[in-house]
């Protein structure tokens, strides 16, 4: 299986602050990667698909993209609303694998 | 405007078995993937199995291989899961997702089911 490692686990930020999370794949998934945001007591929500598009409907402080195995979501200036758990998953082989989770806090 | 509604919550006792279905509306039900994704109380996203209906094979992740039985009934647009010789740790909520692009495994997770906690506890 190809394994996904996300880091950082947590972090707490300020609104305002530029946040970078970041994916790294085990092996190549041709850009193969989604991003999603969940809340608690929520299901997921898709932020991000292959990588780097934006899903309808999410706002443009949001941003993701990719080198090599290494993927990252960065969202510019960080929200009140913004603050969720964030999952990455490769969709490069039917055996799909979500990152390990990043909970963005308030600082 | 495609939804998937899930079964309501289950309690089992450890060694039973669950079934949970997962009914869609909205869209062609057999050209997608259907998958299933549960998360412990606490933990991230984890990815079971899915199959896309219009093929038949399910494909399930190796940690679940021998215990999760994927099926979908086209007639009703309803996906089930089952998994059996149930532990502690199999207590979850347990989500299935449709992915967004047809016929394709290459395809991520757009919509969601609003989850099922099934509790296993003796």
């Amino acid at each position: 299986d190809i394994q996904m490692t996300q880091s950082p686990s947590a972090l707490s930020a300020s609104v305002g602050d530029r946040v970078t999370i970041t994916c790294r794949a085990s092996q190549n998934i041709n850009s193969w990667l989604a991003w999603y945001q969940q809340k608690p007591g929520e299901r997921p929500k898709l932020l991000m698909y292959d990588a780097s598009r934006l899903s309808n409907g999410v706002p443009s402080r949001f941003s993701g993209s990719e080198s090599g195995t290494e993927f990252t979501l960065t969202i510019s200036s960080l929200q009140p609303d913004d603050f969720a758990t964030y999952y990455c998953q490769q969709y490069n082989s039917y055996l799909w694998t979500f990152g390990q989770g990043t909970k963005v806090e308030i600082k | 405007q495609v939804q998937l509604v899930q079964s309501g919550p289950e309690v089992k006792k450890p060694g039973e078995s669950v079934k949970v279905s997962c009914q869609a509306s909205g869209g062609t039900f057999k050209t997608f993937s259907f998958s299933w994704v549960r998360q412990v109380p606490g933990q991230g996203l984890e990815w079971l199995g899915g199959m896309i209906p219009l093929f038949g094979t399910p494909n399930v992740a190796q940690s679940f291989q021998g215990r999760l039985t994927i099926t979908a009934d086209q007639s009703t647009s309803t996906f089930y899961m089952e998994l059996t010789s149930l532990r502690s740790d199999d207590s979850a909520i347990y989500f299935c997702a449709r992915a967004s692009v047809p016929t394709t495994v290459n395809t991520f997770l757009r919509f969601w089911g609003q989850g099922t906690q099934v509790t296993v506890s003796s």
